[in-house]
Formats: C-alpha cells, structure tokens, sequence
C-alpha cells in the first residue's frame, strides 16, 4: 500500500475559506512534500518539510509535520478559485512515494 | 531551459506494439525520475536515475518496461508488448544535486492509451 494517505478524498469549499488536508504515513521518513496538479498538467512543488521541523509556512500555505502520529497537515488560508486542484503529500520511506490525494474545488 | 519536457505527450498504440517516450531534465539535474499516474491515483514510482546510472527500480517495473539515461542527460522509457492495462500517464521529474528526495520537477506528462 502507499507510504501517504491523503484526507479527505475531496473537499469543496467556497471562496475566501480555509482549506485544510491531512495527510497520514506509514514508516519513519526523511521529509514530507506537498505536490498541486491541476487538471491536465504536471504537479508543481509546493512546501516541503523536514522530519526535525514542526510547522513551515509559505504564502498562504501552512504545513504541520507531526512525526510521533506520522501524520502532516497542509492548510490554504483564504482560498482561491484557482487553488482548485489535487493535492498529494510525499514522502521518502522506501521510495519516493505519493498519496492518492485530495480533490479541492474552491467554488467562486 | 525553462522545466523538463516530455516526449510525445499523447501516444495512442494497439495492444502488443513497443512503445517509447523520451524525457528532457532541467539541465545540470542529475537526477532523473520515472513515475505512472493512473486516473484519480498519485503518482507511482517506476524508476530513478543519478547520472547515467540507473539507481532503483519499482516492483511494478516488469520487464517489459526498460529504461536509460545512456549520457547522463536525457532518459527514455520503453514498454514492449504493450497491454491495456499500461494506459496511463507517464510522468518524468527532475531533481539538483543534493540531499536525496529533494524537490521534484515535473514535466507536463505522456499520455499513454492502449487500445
């Protein structure tokens, strides 16, 4: 099974809230990324945060890393129709091993 | 060089043909990822390249899949016999020098089809 699980699957929330995605891992890790694709194009490199930080932040966006419950957060402040996407978490166990991510759609 | 590319970015091919994909690096990345995406899934590890060697392979490389980086620089996938099952999206990423598992660039994909 894969080291990241996202959740929720998806998510739908209206413009200007908060969007927040979790996501829960297997085996001890070196860092943990988060990945956006939007439909139709490639994933782009979002946050990443090392298994000796707790929290990160860039822009709008908040990781949390939680090693004792292998389990990180991203969270979107004040979102954006185009934040609307998939979002994966990532992690380093074995292999380099993606979630099977969380659906956002950010409705106007 | 403005990302990694991938070539061709659609490929429709009937069952049983071999097919190939190229993937371009940011330049002086040295390190070179395969990965499969099937619909509503993540991305699946396939493959990793440091330079021209080729470092780990997934167990869901059969070996009908085969992969290079005969110079260092650029890298093609190929599946023989291809089935249905290996629809999908090939995604190829890139990454700098550097601790292991760093950030990953991506290029656009190739969308295989096998009908």
């Amino acid at each position: 099974s894969q080291q990241g699980e996202e959740d929720p699957q998806a998510l739908s929330i209206q413009e200007g809230e908060n969007a927040t995605m979790n996501c829960s891992y297997k085996t001890s890790i070196n860092n943990l990324q988060w990945y956006r694709q939007n439909s139709g194009r490639g994933l782009v490199h979002l946050i990443l945060i090392r298994s000796n930080e707790r929290e990160k932040h860039s822009g709008r966006l908040r990781v949390t890393l939680d090693t004792s419950k292998k389990s990180s957060s991203l969270l979107i402040t004040a979102s954006r129709a185009a934040d609307t996407a998939s979002y994966f978490c990532a992690t380093d166990g074995q292999n380099f091993v993606f979630g099977p991510g969380t659906r956002l759609s950010v409705l106007p | 060089d403005t990302g990694v590319s991938q070539n061709p970015r659609h490929k429709i091919t009937k069952r049983g043909q071999n097919v190939t994909f190229r993937c371009d690096p940011i330049s002086e990345h040295n390190r070179l990822y395969w990965y499969r995406q099937t619909l509503g899934q993540g991305p699946e590890f396939l493959t990793y390249f440091q330079n021209e060697a080729q470092l780990e392979k997934s167990r869901l490389l059969s070996d009908r899949f085969s992969a290079e980086r005969p110079k260092g620089s650029f890298s093609t996938l190929e599946i023989q016999r291809t089935e249905q099952g290996d629809s999908a999206m090939y995604l190829c990423a890139s990454s700098p020098v550097g601790a292991f598992y760093n950030e990953q660039f991506f290029g656009p994909g190739t969308r295989l089809t096998v009908l």
